[in-house]
């Protein structure tokens, strides 16, 4: 089955440590983006890439570093420069950036920073 | 600035019909995009629109404006299951989406 793929589901950090999310997608798509999602907010665009070995940086990428080594995966790392990192992140993919194609969403991972 | 309204949270009845209201204010518009998110879980994709009209697909339809920079999204004979969020999303000249907070539908039986 094509898809994408997040891991953990869970993750607890403790303050000053850098963390990495996984996302991997089996879909063949070109493009890929992080997002956060906090409770009575929209989603916020932290990184996308639209090709290998190339990425962007979204509103809100203080804090996190992103690489896209492989066409698959596009881990997302939270640094510990990120002041406020709790929160529901999602990763997803579209067939190419810069054209209207539907991003498709991995099931997140929660991040808790006690 | 870029925006997206949209109400915080509706209630409804099983069976019912409910309208979920979007407006948006982007720098361009590359269309408007309605997903569902059920708690704790990933967005899916329902509808696109680019053009101003009605889409229909099943239960669900998708209206849209661009004149009055306007969405709504349709629930017909809702179910138990219908129950989550309702995220609009507007596409910018960018081909960036721009979020709206999302609409928090309660069915009741």
């Amino acid at each position: 089955d094509g898809g994408i793929t997040q891991s953990p589901k869970y993750l607890f950090r403790k303050e000053g440590q850098n963390v990495t999310l996984s996302c991997e997608q089996n879909l063949n798509h070109d493009a890929m983006y992080w997002y956060r999602q906090d409770p009575g907010q929209g989603l916020r665009l932290i990184y996308y890439s639209q090709i290998v070995n190339d990425f962007q940086k979204g509103d809100i990428a203080e804090g996190y570093s992103v690489s896209r080594e492989k066409k698959e995966s596009f881990p997302l790392t939270v640094t510990s420069a990120q002041k406020n990192p709790t929160a529901f992140y999602l990763c997803a993919s579209s067939t190419t950036s810069g054209h209207t194609d539907t991003q498709y969403f991995g099931p997140g991972t929660r991040l808790t920073v006690l | 600035g870029q925006n997206i309204d949209q109400p915080t949270e509706m209630t409804a009845t099983e069976g019912a019909i409910v309208q979920i209201n979007c407006t948006y204010q982007t720098s361009g518009f590359n269309g408007l995009f309605w997903y569902q998110q059920h708690a704790g879980e990933a967005p899916t994709f329902l509808s696109y629109n680019v053009l101003d009209g009605l889409e229909e697909k099943g239960r669900f339809s998708s209206f849209l404006s661009r004149s009055k920079g306007y969405s709504y999204l349709l629930l017909k004979e809702l179910q138990m299951k219908d129950s989550a969020s309702y995220l609009c999303a507007a596409m910018d000249s960018n081909y960036q989406l721009i979020w709206g907070a999302g609409t928090k539908l309660i069915i009741k039986p």
